[in-house]
């Protein structure tokens, strides 16, 4: 079954101050794979999209790792801001043959807070 | 910057009754999605439309849920007889020719 893992559940930093977030997934066979930032009652708004061919993408102050092999990723944000403050998602897309899927799995989320 | 839009943004219904819920892709689009998330819990997929037609649906997506594609622009999801685990946000997504899904801002649909 395909399964997308977050981790950690939830991270509190402070203003200016770097984190990493984790995702670890089993979607078999992979097509790409998606970091998006959804604030509280709003829409998830990509970030990064890294097909098995790239093992890092930057997007201003966000810097998404990619290992194929071993089926992680990280999403690296630097120098915090409070405007960060959402929850960071990882999506993977599986291949599929057509149809117009895209096969998305969703993990569940990482609730990152910001403090002053 | 063209964006998918949804309304109505927060939709408060009785148990049983039908509701539907609109969307307005992102014009140009082929793609065509709808996914709904439990408060807390993650996103999850209900259905994918191509081609005026459902291309693929979960096992959430059964009798009770359909979409339309009624005119040029327009995407609606309804549920026939809402039931109170049916609360939950409702996303749109679009997608082109590439792979990037956009997201609609969202319908909170809340079932009394």
């Amino acid at each position: 079954k395909n399964q997308v893992e977050q981790s950690p559940q939830s991270l509190i930093i402070l203003e200016g101050k770097n984190c990493t977030l984790q995702c670890n997934y089993t979607v078999s066979p992979f097509s790409n794979l998606r970091w998006y930032k959804q604030d509280t009652g709003r829409g998830p708004v990509s970030l990064t999209i890294m097909t098995f061919s790239e093992n890092t993408k930057s997007n201003g102050r966000y810097t998404a790792t990619l290992d194929a092999d071993t089926k992680q990723s990280s999403l690296h944000i630097t120098a915090s801001q409070l405007s960060d403050s959402a929850s960071y998602i990882c999506v993977v897309s599986a291949m599929y043959s057509g149809g117009g899927a895209d096969g998305l799995t969703f993990g569940k989320g990482t609730h990152l807070i910001i403090q002053p | 910057e063209p964006e998918v839009t949804q309304t109505p943004s927060h939709q408060v219904t009785q148990m049983g009754q039908e509701v539907i819920l609109r969307c307005v892709p992102i014009s140009n689009h082929l793609y065509f999605y709808w996914y709904r998330q439990i408060l807390g819990q993650k996103v999850e997929f209900l259905v994918s439309f191509y081609n005026n037609e459902i291309s693929e649906k979960s096992e959430i997506f059964d009798d009770q849920f359909s979409v339309e594609r009624p005119d040029g622009s327009n995407f609606t999801l309804k549920i026939r007889s809402t039931k109170l685990e049916d609360s939950a946000m409702y996303f749109c997504a679009s997608r082109g020719r590439y792979n990037e899904q956009f997201f609609g801002p969202g319908t909170r649909l809340t079932v009394l």
